[in-house]
């Protein structure tokens, strides 16, 4: 059964300060998606990780993926306060579904 | 383009009362997810559907029943409702499981049993 965790699941950072969040998986799965999640709203798609190696990026935000590892990173650069939100990463559990983690809740602080 | 549409927003239940919880989507999309969130928690499924007429379990279905007549629509059912189902519950829907852009998700329902 597939298992999906993230750590950290809170995070505190300066402005202007790099950081990762990773997203580890317990079994085999070749895709992964990273969300995005503000107080009291729904999910935002960010990335959908496709194989082995890939890599995304969107502005301060750059996500990747190592099936061998079985383990996707999120990484900050720079941060600013409209970072701040729980990000998620869900992994493909190979029938039909995506198996989420628990969620790393980011605060970017002035 | 509404995306996904769930319905109430909001709802406070009595323990034992019963509800559905509406979700349509208008993207043409043959799969749809019911998940659930407790405060501070990541996402749990709790049903699936690959298609009208085709559902199967998730993660947590005990105390859940889900009906797939249409391609848009697919409501939860809570029976008998528990405190331990207060929860946000999130609607989503994929034109495919293994698509390039994630599930759309619904805005969520609150719901809290007391």
């Amino acid at each position: 059964e597939l298992k999906v965790e993230q750590n950290p699941l809170f995070l505190s950072m300066q402005e202007g300060k790099n950081y990762t969040i990773y997203c580890n998986y317990s079994t085999t799965s070749d895709r992964l998606y990273w969300y995005r999640q503000d107080p009291g709203k729904s999910l935002e798609s960010l990335f959908v990780l496709l194989s082995n190696g890939a890599v995304k990026q969107e502005g301060r935000l750059m996500a990747s993926l190592d099936t061998k590892a079985r383990l996707s990173t999120l990484h900050i650069t720079a941060a600013v306060h409209d970072l701040s939100a729980t990000y998620f990463c869900a992994a493909f559990s190979g029938t039909y579904k995506y198996i989420f983690g628990t969620g790393t809740r980011l605060k970017v602080l002035a | 383009n509404a995306g996904v549409t769930q319905t109430p927003k909001f709802r406070i239940l009595k323990i034992g009362q019963s509800m559905t919880l509406q979700c349509t989507q208008d993207m043409n999309h043959n799969y749809m997810y019911w998940y659930r969130q407790d405060p501070g928690m990541g996402l749990k499924l709790i049903y699936y559907s690959v298609g009208a007429g085709i559902t199967d379990k998730g993660e947590v279905p005990n105390g859940y029943n889900v009906s797939r007549s249409t391609t848009e629509d697919f409501p939860l059912r809570l029976e008998l409702a528990a405190p331990s189902q207060t929860s946000v519950y999130f609607c989503a829907s994929s034109y495919s499981p293994r698509g390039n852009y994630g599930y759309t998700f619904g805005s969520g329902t609150r719901l809290t049993v007391v």
